[in-house]
């Protein structure tokens, strides 16, 4: 089956520090993967899209890394801020590239 | 307009009423989609709606049953549900149903068996 797993269930992190959160995936690589941010009761928002050929992306102070050989992709904020605080989703395709499913998120707290 | 909205935002009911969500975008997009999320658990996908067909049902109980009655509006009718469905029920929707395409979501309705 096609998993995809986020092995940290939270990491705190000093406000001002760069937050890598990792998302591992089994079986083959898919062509693209989804990171979305979810605020506690609400519903996740989309942050970013990397495609496998693409190696890195950028947003801001965001950062998304591919790695077809690791079968991994991290994902960075630098110069984090309390407000960054909130859990963190990769998302893969999935049933014929049809629909995403979610990893279990890691949730991330910035202190000041 | 970038917004789905869902209603209601909570929701609390008995093992043998029926109630209904409803979930609405206006970002003319074709595929919509229900997930239920339990608490620090990530969305589960229950159904996908490809220009307003069911296209994906995953293996979800018949107590739920999903409806689409144009592109813009979708609906979940929920009888007879067990305390286990208690989660946060959202809404997605994006351009079509691939997974390419961001998926955008609603706030959620909070529902509660009793």
């Amino acid at each position: 089956s096609q998993k995809i797993e986020q092995n940290s269930e939270a990491l705190n992190i000093q406000e001002g520090k760069t937050a890598t959160l990792t998302c591992n995936y089994t079986n083959y690589s898919p062509a693209y993967l989804q990171w979305y941010r979810q605020d506690p009761g609400r519903g996740p928002v989309f942050l970013l899209l990397i495609r496998e050929n693409e190696k890195e992306k950028r947003k801001e102070r965001l950062k998304v890394t591919f790695d077809t050989t690791l079968k991994q992709s991290l994902f960075h904020i630098t110069a984090s801020q309390p407000a960054d605080s909130a859990t963190y989703l990769c998302a893969r395709p999935y049933s014929g590239y049809s629909t995403l499913t979610f990893g279990k998120g890691t949730m991330l707290l910035v202190s000041p | 307009d970038t917004e789905v909205t869902q209603t209601p935002k909570h929701l609390v009911m008995g093992m043998t009423n029926k109630k209904s969500l409803k979930c609405e975008q206006h970002m003319g997009h074709r595929a919509m989609y229900w997930y239920k999320q339990k608490a620090k658990k990530p969305p589960e996908l229950m159904f996908v709606y490809s220009y307003e067909k069911l296209s994906i049902n995953e293996s979800v109980p018949s107590r739920f049953s999903p409806e689409c009655p144009n592109s813009s509006l979708l609906n979940l009718h929920l009888h007879a549900l067990q305390p286990e469905d208690s989660a946060l029920y959202l809404c997605a929707s994006s351009q079509v149903a691939q997974s390419s395409y961001e998926q955008y979501f609603g706030p959620g309705t909070r529902l509660t068996v009793t």
